[in-house]
């Protein structure tokens, strides 16, 4: 079966800062992957996607992901956090044949001043 | 275009009440979901519509009663909800049918309270 671990439900930073989210996942069959965000009482906003191909993802806000197979691993960075990067972060994957995506726990990110 | 709009924004209901959200998308997508999501917690996934029939319903109470009236929209008909139904309530959808790897995009949701 599919699943997604995230280590650390908060990760604190400072402003200027590397920001680093860790995804590692478990999969039957070569995986997709997904980060989304979430603002405080929005929805789920898209990031990036890893299908196939290059597995350095770039996505918005400055944000990308490396797919690292032999590491089970789609960890999320940022070179330098801003202060609107405080959310809540959720890794995800879909699930399979008649399954619905599998999502993370989970990882609140505050930016301190 | 990747918008999926929900109303209303903010709900306030009692425990006798009929209310309903409302879901909508324009982007030809085959597959549309409802998720309910609790504080600090990924969403939970409700209900989902594939090509406008009911695929999955997981096991959600019968006071929650989803409708696909036509490929854009998706209501949630709500009626004598409990305290603990107040939650985030989450529209998706995506282009491919349930189960596909399609990416899902998420509405702004419903915060719902019941009194």
């Amino acid at each position: 079966a599919q699943s997604v671990t995230q280590l650390g439900s908060h990760v604190s930073v400072s402003e200027g800062a590397l920001v680093l989210l860790r995804c590692n996942y478990s999969s039957s069959v070569p995986p997709y992957l997904f980060w989304y965000v979430q603002y405080p009482n929005q929805g789920l906003q898209l990031l990036l996607k890893y299908t196939t191909g290059a597995t350095l993802v770039k996505g918005i806000n400055g944000f990308e992901a490396e797919f690292k197979k032999s590491e089970t691993s789609f960890h999320l960075t940022k070179p330098s956090a801003h202060m609107s990067d405080a959310a809540e972060y959720f890794c995800a994957l879909p699930g399979g044949y008649g399954q619905n995506f599998v999502f993370g726990p989970g990882t609140r990110l505050s930016v301190l001043p | 275009d990747t918008e999926v709009t929900q109303t209303p924004k903010h709900l306030v209901m009692g425990m006798t009440n009929k209310k309903s959200l409302k879901c909508e998308q324009h982007m030809g997508h085959r597959a549309m979901y409802w998720y309910k999501q609790k504080a600090k917690k990924p969403p939970e996934l409700m209900f989902v519509y594939s090509y406008e029939k009911l695929s999955i319903n997981e096991s959600v109470p019968s006071r929650f009663s989803p409708e696909c009236p036509n490929s854009s929209l998706l209501n949630l008909h709500l009626h004598a909800l409990q305290p603990e139904d107040s939650a985030l309530y989450l529209c998706a959808s995506s282009q491919g049918g349930w189960g596909s790897t399609d990416t899902q995009y998420f509405g702004p949701g419903t915060r719902l309270t019941v009194l």
